[in-house]
């Protein structure tokens, strides 16, 4: 399959538990923030979004948390399944009314068995 | 389900070579966007389209140019093949307005040798 990326930091997790995977951002003027899920040989996959006024958000199975005083956001899900397995990676807008966004590199998420 | 269309998979271009990627979508998404994705990098913006035959540039334009004559599709024109745009292209359509969810094909790779 396709590779998105060499030696990215790997999280392992056992098939059931949560998940957690961090992102740290870079720049004060973002006020929206992405996370995408890339599984081997597609395209990335919307996940969750969220706006700087709020500090969480939850979907189904997955909330993000913002924490602006230290830039830094999470991706956290819950009862982890194999077809969790991918590379996660977060998002940023490069401050607000721009189509521009600064993407991370990625997590990837090994889900064991 | 918004599909997002990239013709090729895999191309393999020779130095100096006019390449053209082209992508589609189903959705009748105003914004149109272009990436290329590195090992080590982020996605990076290559060039984008709010609308018809309008466009933008991205973080990196240089060595590409754009083409958007119908709604529906975006092409990206390397117009002359240089070995360091060997990558991943992945092309994304979202509905107008900034901070819309982007729906991304299944990229192509592209080897210039």
């Amino acid at each position: 399959g396709e590779s998105v990326g060499l030696h990215l930091p790997t999280l392992s997790v056992q098939e059931g538990d949560n998940s957690i995977i961090n992102c740290a951002y870079s720049n004060s003027a973002s006020d929206y923030f992405i996370w995408y899920k890339q599984e081997s040989g597609k395209g990335p996959q919307f996940i969750i979004d969220i706006r700087s006024n709020m500090d969480k958000r939850q979907g189904q199975r997955v909330t993000v948390l913002l924490n602006k005083t230290v830039k830094h956001l999470s991706l956290q899900i819950a009862a982890t399944q194999p077809g969790d397995s991918a590379v996660y990676f977060c998002a940023e807008n490069q401050g607000s009314g721009t189509y521009k966004y600064i993407f991370g590199t990625g997590t990837r998420l090994k889900v064991l068995a | 389900d918004v599909k997002v269309t990239q013709s090729s998979r895999y191309l393999v271009k020779r130095t100096g070579e006019k390449v053209f990627l082209e992508c589609v979508q189903d959705m009748d998404h105003e914004n149109m966007f272009w990436y290329r994705q590195d090992p080590g990098l982020g996605l990076r913006l290559i060039y984008f389209s709010y609308d018809v035959k309008m466009k933008e540039k991205g973080d990196i334009p240089e060595g590409y140019s754009v083409s958007r004559e119908k709604k529906e599709r975006f092409s990206l024109i390397l117009e002359s093949a240089s070995t360091n745009q060997t990558s991943m292209y992945l092309c994304a359509s979202s509905f107008a307005g900034f901070n819309t969810e982007a729906f991304f094909g299944q990229g192509t790779r592209l080897t210039v040798v």
